[in-house]
């Protein structure tokens, strides 16, 4: 599994585009890109997975950068909902473990 | 969210009791696991199981004893509870593949 590097801490508006970037420059190829959110007092949430293409769901969409080293993940219209720690993760196709880093603190102003 | 449950939700008890807390899934999933989360240090995996009666250790398992006897349920038993496990404990399931994880909404045990 690749380490990731997240910022601290972002802020949005309310109704905006979020853009949470990750990068990865360890990627190994069969790595995939996990996200998970963990809003106040409860358990992670899983977000959304990628391995090479662009990801949508109805939470968000997950670009991945064609080089693989990096990622964002987009909340489309950010609500205060959306106030969470974001944990980007790489995570090996055989390796059945999740490993967390410090993830994103992501602000929402209203 | 249905499908895992943990119990209790909050626990106190004395420094070198045991204390055993549960993990309950109804999705019939092969993975489970157990981190526990504290300030400062994210999620850190304690214990994980990949079927029944076969277990594994994370990277903070000293302490912490797991038993898995049917798929549905995952025991972390804390043997001689100290204050430095002090903290929030999550259970999380996993299917086959490289699917998303499905966690519990936590247990905060406190030791005193």
């Amino acid at each position: 599994d690749a380490k990731t590097t997240q910022p601290n801490s972002m802020e949005s508006n309310e109704e905006e585009p979020v853009h949470l970037p990750c990068n990865h420059s360890t990627i190994s190829g069969t790595d995939y890109i996990h996200w998970y959110r963990q809003l106040p007092s409860q358990g992670p949430e899983y977000v959304i997975h990628g391995l090479t293409s662009n990801v949508n769901n109805r939470m968000a969409s997950l670009a991945i950068a064609e080089d693989r080293k990096s990622s964002t993940l987009i909340l489309h219209r950010a609500t205060l909902r959306d106030a969470a720690v974001y944990y980007c993760i790489s995570r090996d196709f055989g390796n059945e473990k999740l490993t967390f880093g410090t993830g994103t603190r992501l602000t929402i102003i209203p | 969210d249905a499908g895992i449950t943990q119990s209790p939700r909050h626990k106190v008890t004395e420094t070198g009791t045991p204390v055993t807390l549960r993990c309950h899934q109804t999705e019939n999933h092969r993975y489970m696991y157990w981190y526990r989360q504290d300030p400062g240090h994210g999620l850190r995996l304690i214990h994980y199981s990949y079927g029944v009666k076969d277990t594994d250790k994370g990277e903070v398992s000293d302490g912490y004893s797991v038993s898995r006897s049917k798929t549905e349920d995952f025991l972390l038993t804390l043997e001689s509870a100290t204050s430095s496990q002090t903290s929030v404990y999550f259970c999380a399931i996993s299917g086959l593949g490289n699917y998303g994880y499905t966690f519990g909404s936590g247990t905060r045990l406190t030791v005193v």
